[in-house]
């Protein structure tokens, strides 16, 4: 039972939708990221939120949009998606920035 | 920025023999080096980290090697399972902990009872 969840596991959606997808840590972490799992490539950072501030945007296109309204939650919403943003989303948490990271077990996201 | 080479991308082993994955980095500032493991299904674990004060550390039947002249650190498995079936992950950050964490590419490890 992993202190990250996420939800959904999957998610199937058009080019013109918008969906959110959500995490939770239950670890009293202070620090939340999101991270992109696509085939054959390394974890890419997205985002980074430290006491509940954004600390940093790795070049992330706009429409991706996290939100995170307390230490505990993060979002990621999404809209306007290409075909080539299918990939494994993951969330992960740490205590501080210089602490281990502990991932969700991820989205699956397809974009048809 | 720090850049970080997995070796080998696949790795077949005898269930009971002993695996061992590669991974080199650039940036010499780098202090921390944990490893995933990730099942399929799941989100990346983290099963071992080293920092750079230390050349290994120990975990039952998983070890992690640094080089920091090198610049190379290693996981070494023994007596393979068929639960260590599964792909690894190495990185490494000069920040510490997860700040900055860069990741190689991850090692499929197929145990072959």
């Amino acid at each position: 039972e992993t202190g990250v969840t996420q939800t959904p596991r999957h998610l199937v959606m058009g080019m013109t939708n918008k969906k959110s997808l959500k995490c939770e840590q239950h670890l009293g972490h202070n620090a939340m990221y999101w991270y992109k799992q696509s085939a054959k490539k390394p974890l890419e950072l997205m985002f980074v939120y430290s006491l509940e501030e954004r600390v940093e945007n790795n070049s992330v296109p706009s429409r991706f949009s996290p939100e995170c309204p307390n230490s505990s939650h993060l979002f990621l919403h999404l809209h306007t998606l290409q075909p080539e943003d299918s990939a494994l989303y993951l969330c992960a948490s740490s205590q501080d920035r210089r602490s281990p990271l502990h991932f969700g077990n991820g989205t699956r996201l397809t974009v048809t | 920025g720090e850049n970080v080479e997995q070796h080998p991308s696949t790795l077949s082993v005898q269930e009971g023999d002993s695996a061992v994955i590669k991974c080199t980095y650039s940036d010499s500032a780098s202090n921390y080096f944990p490893w995933y493991k990730q099942e399929l299904g799941k989100g990346p674990q983290l099963i071992i980290d080293i920092r750079s004060n230390v050349g290994e550390k120990k975990d039952q039947r998983i070890a992690v090697t640094l080089n920091k002249t090198a610049k190379h650190f290693s996981l070494h498995i023994t007596e393979t399972q068929p639960e260590d079936s599964a792909v690894y992950f190495c990185a490494a950050t000069s920040g510490g902990g997860a700040d900055g964490l860069t990741f190689g590419k991850g090692t499929h490890l197929i145990i072959q009872p």
